[in-house]
């Protein structure tokens, strides 16, 4: 199975600063990669698809790249509702599977 | 108004089973497949198995596969996910999660499920 390994673990951050995570894939997925924010007790929601897609409704300051084994997640100004985890997720590989998780945080 | 709305918080003995289910509005519930996925305390999203919401076909997780069963009632819109010989490793928040076009693009709320002697 693809595992996907995301950094930093934990990000601090302050409002209007911009945030860039990293997913890192195990082996190649070309575009297959989707993620997701999930605030506490809450689901997960689909934000960005096929590595660079925003979903309906998600603000132009989220944002994806990458293909293959690298992506990276950028939200370009924070607002204070972005601190939550963001999990990456592939589809390409039989089960899919999700990241670790990062967790951005007010610094 | 599109939403899945899943069942109550369980707590169930060590070796009982477990029924979770999951009901869909405000879209075709058999024109997409249905997923459930687990998030144990301090896990990571873990994928269980999924239902052709149409057509009734399933596939699981290696890892569940003896232990899990997806179902579904087309009249009543509901999917569900019954694991047995629960241990206190199964304690999570099960979610199920329809499969947009290629993604998870709805969850439900999800159910929290305590295995617990």
């Amino acid at each position: 199975e693809v595992v996907l390994t995301q950094s930093p673990a934990t990000l601090s951050l302050s409002p209007g600063e911009r945030a860039a995570l990293s997913c890192r894939a195990s082996q190649g997925i070309s575009s297959n990669l989707a993620w997701f924010q999930q605030k506490t007790g809450q689901a997960p929601r689909l934000l960005i698809y096929d590595a660079s897609n925003r979903a309906t409704g998600i603000p132009a300051r989220f944002s994806g790249s990458g293909s293959g084994t690298d992506f990276t997640f950028t939200i370009s100004s924070l607002e204070p509702e972005d601190f939550a985890v963001y999990y990456c997720q592939q589809r390409i590989n039989w089960p899919p599977t999700f990241g670790q998780g990062t967790k951005l945080e007010i610094k | 108004q599109v939403q899945l709305v899943q069942s109550g918080a369980e707590v169930k003995k060590p070796g009982a089973s477990v029924k979770v289910s999951c009901k869909a509005s405000g879209y075709t519930f058999s024109g997409h497949a249905m997923h459930w996925v687990r998030q144990a305390p301090g896990q990571r999203l873990e994928w269980m198995g999924w239902i052709n919401a149409g057509y009734g076909n399933t596939r699981y997780s290696q890892k569940f596969q003896d232990r899990v069963t997806i179902t579904r009632d087309t009249s009543a819109s509901t999917a569900y996910m019954a694991l047995s010989s629960l241990t206190s490793d199964d304690t999570a928040v099960y979610y199920c999660a329809r499969l947009g076009t290629g993604y998870y693009d709805l969850w439900g709320q999800g159910t929290l499920v305590i295995v617990s002697s």
